[in-house]
């Protein structure tokens, strides 16, 4: 069983639609983040949450709204999305927020935005 | 600002060939966490190795080695006798310090191909 679960694997969405993404991390871990994986590109780091406290925001489009209800859980929430925004998205944890925690990694969502 | 430099962004190698991937770092801290990540096709980055900027020793785990060397602010990964297994996209990453404040940098990876 992987520690981290995401749901679902793809999602082809319109523009106009509403969806959300899930992950689950079953590590006991204290941090969970939503990265964007576009090809050619670095990983992009989107969002960071501490014990169910948001502790970063880089400059993402408000389309883009994350929910972290516990700190087993994390959501992201999709709405009238762009083309441009099609990526995998990737949800991770680790113990702590911190520069020697390493990340463990969901398996990602691969979103198509048509 | 902290950057993390992979050149190399396609390998192709034969099985049982060694290949190294190259990761070059930028940082102005002293104090500092050096990461690999391997991405296979399945999409999830699962974590190879961490060292931090006190401890040059290099390491061995089965066929992976890692070489780093503050001189020259470089964290190379060398995988012996390759494996089609090995088949993936290979990241590098540094993180500042430690703290709630910490930044994980990911450099843009390397595609590893390993043909039979």
């Amino acid at each position: 069983e992987t520690g981290v679960t995401q749901t679902p694997r793809h999602l082809v969405m319109g523009m106009t639609n509403k969806k959300s993404l899930k992950c689950e991390q079953h590590l006991g871990h204290n941090a969970m983040y939503w990265y964007k994986q576009s090809a050619k590109k670095p990983l992009e780091l989107m969002f960071v949450y501490s014990l169910e406290e948001r502790v970063e925001n880089n400059s993402v489009p408000s389309r883009f709204s994350p929910e972290c209800p516990n700190s087993s859980h994390l959501f992201l929430h999709l709405h009238t999305l762009q083309p441009e925004d099609s990526a995998l998205y990737l949800c991770a944890s680790s113990q702590e927020i911190g520069g020697d925690s390493p990340l463990h990694f969901g398996n990602g969502t691969r979103l198509t935005v048509t | 600002a902290q950057k993390v430099t992979q050149a190399q962004t396609e390998i192709s190698v034969v099985e049982k060939e060694d290949v190294t991937l190259d990761c070059v770092y930028e940082t102005r801290d002293t104090t500092y966490y050096l990461f690999w990540y391997k991405q296979p096709p399945s999409g999830e980055l699962v974590f190879l190795i961490r060292r931090n900027s006190f401890d040059e020793q290099n390491e061995i785990s089965g066929r992976y080695s890692w070489n780093f060397q503050k001189s020259t602010s470089s964290f190379n990964f060398t995988i012996t006798a390759s494996q089609v297994v090995d088949s993936a996209v290979y990241f590098c990453a540094l993180s500042e310090f430690a703290g709630a404040n910490s930044k994980l940098t990911f450099g843009k990876g390397i595609t590893l191909s390993v043909r039979p």
